[in-house]
């Protein structure tokens, strides 16, 4: 089982829909947990951290499930420019110093909003 | 501050060549990351440094790939004799040490092709 899963999609979505996507982690672990946005031929780039709690930035949702280890990302009213590749992140559960370094990336989840 | 630097940006090598890849972390980060980017294997981590010490190098898939980080400022990635497989983006990544959940700037990658 890989350590990130995550449904490659595309997802093609019309502008304004709502749109979930989830990953599964298979280190119980783990201990911190990323959304990463990649575009076309660019890096990828911090989207937003997920809390325990579940967390929201504007129309972002994210979302964890520790007890069937997975994470979600909620985007509302989707936008043209939220199209890209949307990586969901974990550690690995190998602790250093006090804190887990490695980051781990998921294959990711393409994104494909249209007018 | 410049952000995490790459270089270089484009590296077309022929088979058997040896190739080294550099980067420079943003200052005062303590992790540094490098991980290889293909379609087919989506993000993979190679190796990751704290404090310039190599942590994990399970990723390193074969005794052509080696890293070194000789200061906080500089790391290279070094492909010896390189082969057509080795063909992918090349990112760089840094972080800073926090309580959790601390991001992860990456580089614009090198993109390596090897002929």
């Amino acid at each position: 089982r890989k350590e990130v899963e995550q449904d490659p999609g595309p997802f093609n979505v019309p502008e304004g829909a709502t749109v979930a996507f989830n990953c599964t982690y298979s280190n119980s672990a783990s201990q911190s947990f990323f959304w990463y946005r990649q575009d076309c031929r660019k890096e990828p780039k911090l989207l937003m951290s997920v809390y325990s709690s579940g967390n929201e930035d504007g129309r972002f949702t994210a979302q964890l499930n520790r007890a069937s280890q997975y994470i979600s990302l909620l985007i509302r009213d989707s936008k043209l420019s939220d199209s890209a590749t949307y990586l969901c992140v974990v550690t690995r559960g190998v602790n250093y110093g006090g804190s887990q370094g490695n980051l781990i990336f998921g294959k990711g989840t393409k994104l494909s909003v249209k007018p | 501050d410049a952000g995490v630097i790459q270089s270089p940006r484009h590296e077309v090598t022929e088979m058997g060549q040896e190739v080294t890849l550099r980067c420079k972390p943003i200052s005062g980060h303590d992790y540094l990351f490098w991980y290889r980017q293909t379609m087919m294997r989506g993000l993979e981590l190679l190796i990751y440094f704290n404090n310039n010490v190599p942590i994990d190098d399970s990723g390193m898939p074969e005794d052509r790939f080696s890293a070194k980080m000789p200061n906080a400022s500089f790391s290279t990635l070094k492909i010896q004799p390189s082969e057509p497989r080795d063909s992918a983006v090349y990112f760089c990544a840094s972080k800073r040490t926090g309580a959790r959940n601390t991001e992860a700037f990456f580089g614009q990658g090198t993109r390596l092709t090897v002929v």
